[in-house]
């Protein structure tokens, strides 16, 4: 069975530009969220949608935006890049929102912004 | 705002020992507790989920406890081996009535020596 899939999975961006990362959750996994992890630190909540709504956003600037499809992809949009949004992006899926239930981790897109 | 905590933030021991690392949390109002392992530039594996009733789960040779009301976690690992070597996460799912986003600490890089 496949896992959390994630593309790309390395991308290099010019400072100003835009980038689109994509995620495919577990088959019938129905929440997805993203994570940012700066090198050295752990994971930073960015988004999380449920059945295609927003159900939680964490504390990242506007340029930061998400959206959840039919299907239960996602896709993480940045804009304006930062050299400081250089990290590894990653996408993690649940069954539900139900509280017994687990996350799992797609291995990341790496953002490098010059 | 919950805070996650993970002492010491790195370890190298030698093959065979057993082994501590532990997680703090300073808000008790958690669904559940998650400890991950991250290779180096890889995404994060789910190793084990405590639920906030539970009080311990092991899975092979690794076992972690869960003292929900001091705001604590360990994980131990017996018989530890080179292939351990990783940086093992700790994250708290706090209770919430929208969504499921994870709090996470910094993490503890092991390094375990043959």
């Amino acid at each position: 069975d496949a896992g959390v899939t994630q593309s790309p999975t390395h991308l290099i961006k010019t400072r100003g530009q835009h980038v689109t990362l994509r995620c495919s959750p577990i088959s019938g996994h129905k929440s997805v969220s993203w994570y940012q992890q700066v090198l050295g630190q752990g994971p930073q909540f960015i988004f999380q949608y449920y059945e295609k709504e927003e159900r939680g956003r964490g504390n990242f600037p506007d340029r930061f935006s998400a959206r959840q499809f039919p299907n239960y992809s996602s896709e993480l949009n940045v804009n304006a890049l930062l050299l400081g949004d250089s990290a590894l992006y990653l996408c993690a899926s649940r069954l539900s929102l139900g509280s017994n239930t687990e996350a799992f981790f797609g291995q990341g897109t790496r953002l490098t912004v010059v | 705002k919950q805070e996650v905590t993970q002492i010491p933030a790195a370890l190298s021991v030698p093959e065979g020992e057993n082994l501590v690392l532990n997680c703090s949390f300073t808000d008790s109002a958690i669904y559940n507790l998650q400890w991950f392992r991250q290779d180096p530039g890889k995404g994060l594996t789910s190793l084990l989920l405590i639920q906030s009733s539970q009080r311990e789960q092991t899975s092979g040779r690794l076992n972690a406890s869960l003292d929900k009301s001091s705001g604590r976690s360990t994980l131990y690992i017996a018989a530890s081996q080179p292939g351990d070597s990783a940086t093992y996460l700790c994250a708290v799912r706090p209770v919430e009535t929208s969504g499921s986003r994870l709090t996470f600490g910094e993490g503890t890089q092991l390094t375990v020596n043959p």
